[in-house]
């Protein structure tokens, strides 16, 4: 069973803050993923990742960063969060392209105030 | 650029109806196409897959076949059970790259 876990699980800070969401797969996929999911949006890809060092821009990149620091790492960085940025994080991992079949961890849900 | 729709945001049901939740897509190429299901409080997880034209993907008693005629992949059920309510998406995978586009999801409640 493919594991992903996320941190914090939920998160609170003010309008302007610094917030880093983190990321960890142990199951050696190559790629890594982060979403927001949203009521009447679904599930928006923001930023994603084919290995250390990778990275791609996802539908919805603006007012996030991201890093792929390991194979197993994969974070998600607000430096100046925003009330629109609150939502819940879905981190995600896959074997390879074209699979289709991600695994996704628990959420982190994030409320900025 | 790709995208998919579904025409049911919530949908209401009783333990032993007919399911169906309706997802179009848009995508240039030849997609590959998904169903997840999200459970309360976890993440989504994949249900099942299909790649070619009249291809039929199925899982836990769900299915979905592809057309690309009317660009469609129709999430069917014969029975729905109590323990079927979640939160359905339809996604796409184009082989230009290796994300998936997503639905906006449609909320499933079956009343026992």
């Amino acid at each position: 069973e493919a594991a992903v876990t996320q941190s914090p699980r939920n998160k609170v800070t003010v309008t302007g803050g610094n917030v880093t969401l983190s990321c960890r797969q142990t199951n050696s996929h190559n790629y890594m993923y982060w979403y927001r999911q949203d009521t009447g949006h679904g599930l928006r890809l923001i930023h994603y990742s084919y290995g250390a060092g990778n990275l791609q821009i996802g539908d919805v990149p603006d007012g996030y960063k991201a890093t792929r620091t390991t194979q197993e790492d994969f974070f998600l960085l607000l430096e100046l969060a925003s009330p629109s940025q609150t939502s819940l994080y879905f981190c995600a991992s896959s074997l390879g392209a074209n699979t289709g079949q991600l695994y996704f961890g628990e959420g982190s849900k994030l409320t900025v105030l | 650029g790709d995208s998919v729709t579904q025409t049911e945001g919530q949908v209401a049901l009783s333990e032993e109806d007919f399911l169906t939740i309706h997802c179009n897509y848009s995508a240039s190429g030849y997609p590959a196409l998904f169903w997840y299901v999200q459970y309360p409080g976890e993440g989504p997880q994949f249900l099942f897959r299909a790649s070619r034209d009249k291809e039929k993907g199925s899982s836990r008693g769900f299915e979905a076949t592809y057309d690309k005629g009317t660009t469609s992949f129709h999430l069917r059920k014969a029975s729905v059970q109590e323990s079927d309510s979640a939160v359905y998406y339809c996604a796409l995978g184009n082989n230009a790259g290796a994300k998936l586009t997503f639905g906006g999801g449609t909320r499933l409640t079956v009343r026992p």
